[in-house]
């Protein structure tokens, strides 16, 4: 049981907008900052999204962030096959001395 | 460049020992935290904990405290994750990574599969 609730799939067609929901708390979501992760099959996790909304260099401005109370969400436009993946959110959680928190996860697929 | 190379796959017997091994490059080792990072078969992500290198301050997930243990030589940029007798539901990839802060993690090492078998 993830501490950030995340719906386990996703999917869309190739050109559409999807959204990714990451449900928390206010010992996480509430009062941290949010990130996502990209994981590509039988790869190591890639930063895509860091502090709720900013971009590592390198990600296309097709992946997207934000963030409200104690929910975030990540949005990819323009949906390419290459984003079939597995996504992740993660945050920080003030509770217990302080811990990083992951969602369980979410495996989108392009139609 | 950054980087964080790790140690080779190992398949191990239940009750064995084993210390995993995270090599960092690029940066300023002893200013960065370091995660490590389970991943069962199939399964999601799961903090194991952190280490700070400059002053080897370590902090655990509930989950993994006391069944693993966390430490880092700054002579040598590397970081390690150490059990002391594995179980087969240690059966995973792991991964280790820079933390930033608030669950960051920049860089990601490729990974290290561990096999526990009879």
């Amino acid at each position: 049981q993830s501490v950030l609730t995340q719906p386990p799939s996703a999917s869309g067609t190739p050109g559409q907008r999807v959204t990714i929901s990451c449900s928390g708390s206010s010992s996480n979501i509430g009062r941290n900052t949010v990130n996502w992760y990209q994981q590509l099959p039988a790869t190591a996790p890639k930063l895509l999204i860091y502090s709720n909304n900013q971009r590592p260099s390198g990600v296309p401005d097709r992946f997207s962030g934000s963030k409200s109370g104690t929910s975030a969400s990540l949005a990819i436009s323009g949906l390419q096959s290459e984003d079939e993946a597995d996504y992740y959110c993660a945050t920080w959680d003030d509770s217990l001395n302080g811990l990083v928190v992951f969602g369980g996860g979410t495996k989108l697929t392009v139609l | 460049e950054v980087q964080l190379v790790q140690s080779g796959a190992e398949v191990k017997k239940p009750g064995e020992s084993l210390k995993i091994s995270c090599k960092a490059s690029g940066y300023s080792f002893t200013t960065y935290w370091i995660g490590w990072v389970r991943q069962m078969p199939g399964k999601g992500l799961e903090w194991m904990g952190i280490i700070y290198p400059g002053d080897s301050d370590t902090r655990y997930s509930p989950s993994f405290q006391g069944q693993v243990t966390i430490s880092a030589d700054k002579s040598i940029s590397t970081t390690y994750l150490q059990w002391s007798r594995l179980k087969a539901s240690d059966t995973a990839m792991y991964y280790c990574a820079r933390h930033i802060r608030f669950g960051e993690f920049d860089f990601w090492g490729q990974g290290t599969l561990l096999t526990v078998s009879s």
